[in-house]
């Protein structure tokens, strides 16, 4: 039941804009984003609920479609500090069944 | 706050040793977990507690062990290490109030680990 992510990988040039999928067979009650920089711990972006929430901080804000199962990370005008693997994580139900995607490592070179 | 807190950073065991990892956490945070993460991929969840006196097997736990005696600490045993154990293993804690979402979890700095 580990969620789908996509793409694996995505390299950008500062400033372009980038999308990342997190998809679920399950229903799902909630969907987590994390970064990941390299030979550092996973740090926290954003938890979203179901109900189609759209939450978002600086450039980067997530959605979650419900219907589909599915939610999406945008980073938009990307900076150098960006670069990392991004994590989604899903909850099945209330504090159930978390389990992390596989991640979706994003470059940005200058 | 210290957050959460491993040790130690880094170990390089011989094959069929044991070991503890140590984890702390100063947030009274319920949920505590521990990951192990290969190079190049993903977290894949050791074990968990919901808390005191209450663990639960994740993905992966073969060849470990948990207890969580108390809040604060939840300690990951290594009984005859082997080298496919080799990987970065993260403890992290979060809070759950039942009938709501999990809260964001929070990482430790991970204990780099080396069995040969």
């Amino acid at each position: 039941q580990q969620p789908v992510q996509s793409p694996q990988a995505v390299i950008l040039r500062e400033g372009e804009d980038a999308v990342i999928n997190c998809s679920s067979s399950k229903a799902l009650y909630s969907v987590h984003w994390y970064r990941q920089k390299h030979g550092e711990a996973p740090v926290f972006l954003m938890i979203l609920l179901k109900g189609g929430e759209q939450k978002g901080h600086d450039k980067i804000s997530a959605s979650f479609n419900e219907k589909k199962q599915q939610s999406s990370l945008y980073l938009t005008a990307s900076q150098l500090s960006y670069s990392g693997t991004y994590f989604c994580g899903t909850e099945i139900y209330y504090g159930q069944n978390f389990v992390f995607g596989p991640g979706t490592r994003l470059s940005v070179l200058p | 706050n210290a957050g959460v807190t491993q040790t130690p950073k880094f170990r390089i065991l011989k094959i069929g040793q044991s070991m503890t990892l140590q984890c702390t956490q100063d947030m009274n945070h319920n949920y505590m977990y521990w990951y192990r993460q290969d190079p190049g991929m993903g977290l894949k969840l050791i074990y968990y507690s919901v808390g005191a006196g209450i663990t639960d097997k994740g993905e992966v736990p073969n060849g470990y062990n948990v207890s969580r005696s108390t809040t604060e600490d939840f300690p990951l045993r290594l009984e005859l290490a082997a080298p496919s154990q080799t990987s970065v293993y993260f403890c992290a804690s979060s809070s759950f109030i039942p009938g709501q979402a999990l809260y964001e979890q929070y990482f430790g700095p991970g204990t780099r680990l080396t069995v040969t």
